[in-house]
């Protein structure tokens, strides 16, 4: 099974400023890499797809780049409503696997 | 708008069933995959099952091979998952999401129903 490894497990973070969360694959997945979201008491939203390609409806200050085994997803100026969990999910082969998220706090 | 609703979660006790129901409307049911991915309380995310558009391809991880059973009823737009000789570590929320095909991403959740394995 590919092994997804997030870092950090926790970020506290000041709004504004720009932020990078690492996901690193234990093989490549080539870029059937994507990143979810998941707020408080909420059920996870698809925020990147295939590393690096945007979902309508997400604001444009979330980018994710990588390919093979090392990816980031990048906030450019967090907002309050940033604070969640985000998870990489890996979909290249089965079973399809998370990482086990990078929670964001304030600082 | 594109909407999944599960159903069909409570207490139950270890080694019974349950049998979980995701009803979906707002798009065309029939030509996409659909999963089962679930959480523990205070936990990660944990893919549990894919199923295909006709139903006749479905896919498992090793933890819950053999006990789960995935099924879909196009007519109805609805999604199912049977799951059988349940264990205390399948206690989570249990969402229903859709998936455009095989290795694609999850693009829409619904709301999670909470299944809970205990005596």
């Amino acid at each position: 099974d590919v092994v997804l490894t997030q870092s950090p497990a926790t970020l506290s973070v000041t709004p504004g400023e720009r932020i990078s969360l690492s996901c690193r694959a234990s093989e490549s997945v080539d870029t059937y890499l994507h990143w979810y979201q998941q707020k408080p008491n909420e059920s996870p939203r698809l925020l990147i797809k295939y590393a690096s390609q945007s979902i309508s409806g997400i604001p444009s200050r979330f980018s994710g780049s990588g390919s093979g085994t090392d990816f980031t997803l990048s906030i450019n100026g967090v907002e309050l409503e940033d604070l969640s969990i985000y998870y990489c999910q890996q979909g290249n082969s089965l079973p399809y696997t998370f990482g086990a998220g990078t929670k964001l706090e304030l600082k | 708008e594109v909407q999944l609703v599960e159903s069909g979660g409570g207490l139950v006790q270890p080694g019974r069933s349950l049998k979980l129901s995701c009803a979906a409307s707002g798009f065309t049911f029939s030509n996409y995959y659909m999963a089962w991915v679930r959480q523990a309380p205070k936990k990660g995310l944990e893919w549990v099952a894919t199923i295909s558009t006709s139903g006749s391809r479905t896919y498992y991880p090793d933890s819950v091979k053999g006990r789960f059973t995935i099924s879909r009823d196009n007519a109805k737009s609805s999604l199912y998952l049977q799951m059988n000789s349940l264990k205390s570590e399948d206690t989570a929320t249990y969402y229903c999401a859709r998936q455009y095909s095989s290795y694609r991403p999850l693009d829409y959740w619904g709301q999670g129903v909470m299944v809970t394995v205990s005596s």
